[in-house]
């Protein structure tokens, strides 16, 4: 079944510095979404993005979906602490109505003031 | 809109027994879905409807039932509760349609078996 893998797992920064994190699926996707989850809350969804290539921006996120439609990526330029969280990418195979989900695991970002 | 709402918060289960997790839209949304989440792991589906009347397996169905008799809820029962099923379970709904695939999600029930 389809695969979708988030690396890293964990990152710490410091207040001010970037963060990347990278979204790989096993299976071309129709779409890929990314949802955010503070400690102890629910996911909430960011962003979908559907083209091939496709880059969007939310202030200082720059969510990106490669041409291939496999694989994304989530840029946070200089980190402030209300962005700690778990950064969960999702996509439904291509082949699929898009009804249901692949979530990865998750990229937890901690920020140190 | 009050959203996707999910009861209980927190419930304590002793093994074997069985309980019924409720959730509720009120967003006329076509689509509903149940995760579960382990510690420091992504989401699960569990099982997920596409319409009232209609409901389909997920990745971890085994375990768990589902009904949707109505366009507003989709309640998880869970029967003979067993220690691998304490997790946080989240209920969520959509609306698909050619724009969007976006989910919403309920606050979550925290259960634990023991």
């Amino acid at each position: 079944g389809q695969q979708v893998m988030q690396i890293p797992q964990y990152q710490h920064v410091q207040e001010g510095e970037d963060f990347t994190t990278y979204c790989n699926s096993s299976t071309t996707l129709s779409n890929i979404q990314w949802y955010k989850q503070r400690p102890g809350g629910h996911p909430v969804f960011l962003i979908q993005l559907v083209k091939s290539g496709e880059v969007k921006k939310q202030k200082r996120l720059t969510f990106q979906f490669g041409e291939a439609k496999k694989n994304s990526s989530l840029h946070i330029t200089a980190t402030q602490t209300t962005d700690v969280g778990t950064y969960f990418c999702a996509g439904p195979p291509q082949e699929t109505s898009g009804s249901r989900l692949t979530f990865g695991e998750g990229t937890q970002l901690t920020v140190n003031p | 809109n009050a959203g996707v709402t999910q009861t209980p918060k927190f419930r304590i289960l002793k093994i074997g027994q069985s309980m019924t997790l409720q959730c509720t839209q009120d967003m006329n949304h076509n689509y509903m879905y149940w995760y579960r989440q382990d510690p420091g792991m992504g989401l699960k589906l569990i099982y997920y409807s596409v319409g009232a009347g209609i409901t389909d397996k997920g990745e971890v169905p085994n375990g768990y039932n589902v009904s949707r008799s109505t366009t507003e809820d989709f309640p998880l029962r869970l029967e003979l509760a067993a220690p691998s099923q304490t997790s946080v379970y989240f209920c969520a709904s959509s609306y698909l349609n050619a724009a969007s695939y976006e989910q919403y999600f309920g606050p979550g029930t925290r259960l634990t078996v023991t």
